[in-house]
């Protein structure tokens, strides 16, 4: 089965630009979640999407936003980037049952803000 | 507000011996813990998981115990071996059986397996 894709896997970008990242989910699962990791922060999470609806969000401004198709990909959006936005965004997925927490991840997208 | 700590961001253990790696929360609504391995250019990688009912959980060389009271769960890891260098991270949900609730992630151990 294949695993969690998500691309572009690097982007470069300027501020005040916006940026569409993309993640196609393992087949069969329905959930998928998003997560930004920098630097001595860990892994922060930034909404969840279950069956095209945003089931959970975290505390991000609503330049962050996403939406997620029939098919279960999900497309994030980053709208009027900053300096600070530069990351590795993840993707998991999961079959977003009940008590369904493992999460499987993607590789990642490295977005670079210059 | 950190609600899941791993102190120790590095640690270095000799080949063949014992790994421990320490996580702690304050949450007290978490009720399912997950450990996660990264290597460089990947995503985390599922490893081993607890629920808040057990103590202890068991996978080939993979334990983790959980002490509610504490509020504290760490990783063993034995025997190390140099495949194990890697940045660990240590993940909490209070998943209250809804479905696939947020994982609150810890900021990650690096281990280092010295041959």
């Amino acid at each position: 089965k294949a695993g969690v894709t998500q691309t572009p896997r690097y982007l470069i970008k300027t501020r005040g630009q916006q940026v569409t990242l993309s993640c196609s989910p393992i087949s069969g699962h329905r959930s998928v979640s998003w997560y930004q990791q920098t630097p001595g922060q860990g892994l922060q999470f930034l909404f969840e999407y279950f069956s095209e609806t945003q089931r959970n969000k975290g505390n991000f401004p609503g330049r962050f936003s996403g939406r997620q198709f029939s098919n279960s990909r999900s497309e994030m959006n980053v709208s009027t980037l900053e300096l600070g936005d530069s990351a590795l965004y993840l993707c998991a997925s999961s079959s977003g049952g009940s008590h369904s927490y493992e999460q499987y991840f993607g590789p990642g997208t490295r977005l670079t803000v210059t | 507000d950190q609600q899941v700590k791993q102190n120790s961001p590095s640690l270095s253990v000799q080949e063949g011996r014992i790994s421990i790696l320490n996580c702690d929360y304050t949450n007290s609504m978490f009720d399912y813990f997950l450990w996660y391995k990264k290597y460089p250019a990947e995503g985390p990688t599922f490893l081993i998981s607890i629920s808040s009912i057990k103590d202890k959980n068991e996978d080939g060389r993979f334990t983790v115990f959980l002490n509610k009271s504490a509020k504290h769960l760490s990783l063993h890891i034995v025997p190390s071996q140099p495949g194990d260098s890697a940045v660990y991270f240590c993940a909490a949900s209070s998943g209250l059986g809804f479905g696939n609730e947020k994982l609150t992630f810890g900021t990650g151990t690096r281990l280092t397996i010295i041959p």
